[in-house]
């Protein structure tokens, strides 16, 4: 199995609902990302987990909530977002530790619209 | 901080014509280069990717070559196809916790039939 899979596939939330995005991959890598993508743009990286701890943090507002409950999946919780955090969310995963492991593997992303 | 920079924004080229990005990352502990094309609606996909301690690499129609003393790295397309139409993606990518990997800010390449 080469795949990440992320649900929703699509998701429209008002200002001041809270919902959550999900990732699951069974490939045994223990790297897990978040990226958001604007339209036009590239993937702006916002999450890191290595081994299910958190390793970077790109100075993400704490609108998004990351979490890692176990080494196959990995969740972005959203809470009071604005209009401005309409994107793509991609979720991507990699081996982790030292040599060949950087190769991300992407799921097909979240389209998420906040009305 | 961190910065890849990516060059043109736009590329059109007659097929069966070559076609060349370029880009250039700033934090020299950078040690691999993976190249994404993104269609419209789709997730990004490796196409080819080099690691620091090659110069070039090679597969099929497409190459890639690093200089790592000027932080260049370039995408070569030979004999374009219609297909190879979409968004292209440079990046720079360093071990810390899992990879950091952070992206060019894309060409549009467009092959004209």
């Amino acid at each position: 199995d080469t795949e990440v899979t992320q649900t929703p596939k699509h998701l429209v939330m008002g200002m001041t609902n809270k919902k959550s995005l999900k990732c699951e991959q069974h490939m045994g890598h223990r790297a897990m990302y978040w990226y958001k993508q604007k339209a036009k743009k590239p993937p702006e990286l916002m999450f890191v987990y290595s081994y299910e701890k958190l390793s970077i943090n790109e100075s993400v507002p704490s609108r998004f909530s990351p979490e890692c409950p176990n080494s196959s999946l990995l969740n972005l919780h959203l809470h009071a977002l604005q209009p401005e955090d309409s994107a793509l969310y991609l979720c991507a995963s990699s081996q982790a530790g030292t040599g060949a492991r950087e190769k991300l593997f992407f799921g097909s992303g979240t389209q998420l619209s906040v009305l | 901080g961190e910065n890849v920079e990516q060059h043109p924004s736009t590329l059109s080229v007659q097929e069966g014509d070559s076609a060349v990005i370029k880009c250039t990352y700033s934090d020299s502990a950078s040690n691999y280069f993976p190249w994404y094309k993104q269609e419209l609606g789709k997730r990004p996909q490796l196409i080819i990717d080099i690691r620091s301690n090659v110069g070039e690499k090679k597969d099929q129609r497409i190459a890639v070559t690093l200089n790592k003393t000027a932080k260049h790295f370039s995408l070569h397309i030979t004999e374009t196809q219609p297909e190879d139409s979409a968004v292209y993606f440079c990046a720079a990518s360093w071990p810390t916790g899992g990879f950091k990997t952070i992206f060019g800010a894309g060409t549009r390449l467009f092959v004209k039939a």
